[in-house]
């Protein structure tokens, strides 16, 4: 079975600071990557997707960046934080075709 | 933007109780739907699936029913426990390698 490693756990950053969130996989080959952004109380928003290394798309225009540099690995990223950018992100590990996801504990990000 | 959306935001139920969490979506073609836990602060578990050629599944005290016609699904939980209190998401797959997510349910259990 899949097995997400996501950190850190928590993270407080100032404004304008950047950020790397890193994202690995275990238990699976050549898997769908997927960063989700969650504000409190509210659904799951997909924020990027790849289906292969150095394979990215974009579902929503914003502050953030992501990269696949191998196969297992899924980088979310930011140059300079915007207050806006805080929320919950969790990295998802999915297989080709229909199926459900596998989900990672998640990062709580909160930019000061 | 989410294309599955839930009729309520929370729900109250008492332990030992039965609990019924509903969802439409609104793509036809979505071939192939999921229930999510999400407990507070970590990421979602699946709970159940179903795919659109059948119309119920049965799991470990839950039931996920599937109604094509009007495009509804629900997650029935049998016996409700403090541990079943969480956020819960319906999610529909379209084959397109990616999932479409509702807003969530709160359940609340009452001891």
């Amino acid at each position: 079975s899949q097995t997400i490693h996501q950190w850190p756990a928590t993270l407080v950053q100032p404004v304008g600071s950047p950020l790397s969130l890193e994202c690995t996989v275990e238990g699976t080959s050549n898997p769908n990557l997927y960063w989700y952004r969650q504000a409190a109380g509210r659904g799951l928003q997909l924020l990027f997707y790849s289906v292969g290394i150095g394979q990215i798309s974009s579902e929503v225009p914003q502050n953030l960046s992501a990269s696949r540099p191998q196969d297992r690995q899924f980088i979310l990223s930011s140059k300079k934080l915007l207050l806006s950018d805080s929320g919950f992100y969790l990295c998802a590990c999915g297989d080709r075709g229909l199926g459900g996801y596998t989900f990672g504990s998640g990062t709580r990000l909160t930019v000061v | 933007g989410e294309s599955v959306g839930l009729h309520l935001p929370t729900l109250s139920v008492q332990e030992g109780d039965n609990s019924i969490i509903n969802c439409a979506y609104s793509n036809s073609a979505s071939d192939y739907f999921i229930w999510y836990k999400q407990e507070s602060g970590k990421g979602p578990q699946f709970i159940i699936d179903i795919r659109s050629n059948m119309d119920k599944r049965q799991g470990q005290r839950v039931t996920v029913l599937l109604n094509k016609t009007v495009k509804h699904l629900s997650l029935q939980i049998a016996a409700t426990q403090p541990g079943d209190s969480a956020v819960y998401f319906c999610a529909e797959n379209m084959n397109d390698y990616k999932l479409s997510f509702g807003a969530g349910t709160t359940v609340t259990v009452r001891a």
